[in-house]
């Protein structure tokens, strides 16, 4: 059974530039929400996603978007990049928002 | 005012010690809480869900404060392996219009 997927891993990118973050939630769940956790810092809310659509978001601004596909996997787009976009940027998965989120091992991403 | 406060510590405590933490919500709506741990440079891993009975399992005890709007946990015997930031997570209501609020953790350091 697997886990929460995220791709990639890491990530370096230019100022300016924009990215991609890609999540497959755990088999059985339907509901995607993206964190962003700088360093030494909790998991600040980012988005939620169910049956494609943006259910929730936090105090982020419009250059952060994203999409959730029929399979219920989940994209993070961010455009413009700022030195303070350097974070990890973590998926976290449910069935329709109950219980506890499981979340995958993130993509630590730098911006130069 | 954070939605979740949590005092970051760092909590260093000697193996076989007691310690607590506590961390504040500031939403009385809020419906159910968690306690994650995560480990440095990882994912955030549930550790137990918050029952307003108090709930425990093994060394952990968590307990909830509805009135005063505080969770606790609390770790006896401590071990080595138990070093770790320790994520306090609050979510306002069940169902697809959930987020997961997390206060910034606990570090816990556990020496020799």
């Amino acid at each position: 059974d697997a886990g929460v997927t995220q791709s990639p891993t890491h990530l370096i990118k230019t100022r300016g530039q924009q990215v991609t973050l890609r999540c497959s939630p755990k088999s059985g769940h339907d509901t995607v929400s993206w964190y962003q956790q700088a360093l030494g810092q909790g998991p600040q809310f980012i988005f939620q996603y169910y049956e494609e659509e943006e259910r929730q978001r936090g105090n982020f601004p419009d250059r952060f978007s994203g999409h959730q596909f029929p399979n219920y996997s989940s994209e993070l787009n961010v455009n413009a990049l700022l030195l303070g976009d350097s974070a990890l940027y973590l998926c976290a998965s449910s069935f329709q928002g109950y219980y506890g989120y499981t979340f995958g091992s993130g993509t630590r991403l730098t911006v130069v | 005012r954070k939605e979740v406060e949590q005092d970051p510590g760092p909590f260093n405590v000697p193996e076989g010690a007691t310690v607590a933490f506590n961390c504040t919500y500031s939403n009385s709506a809020s419906q159910s809480f968690f306690w994650y741990r995560q480990d440095c440079r990882k994912e955030p891993k549930l550790l137990m869900s918050v029952y307003s009975s108090g709930n425990e399992d093994g060394r952990f005890t968590a307990q909830l404060n509805r009135a005063s709007q505080y969770i606790s946990l609390l770790i006896r015997d401590s071990k080595l392996s138990d070093s770790a930031t320790y994520l306090c997570a609050v979510k306002g209501a069940t169902g697809t219009a959930s987020k997961l609020t997390f206060g910034t953790g606990t570090r816990l350091q556990v020496t020799l």
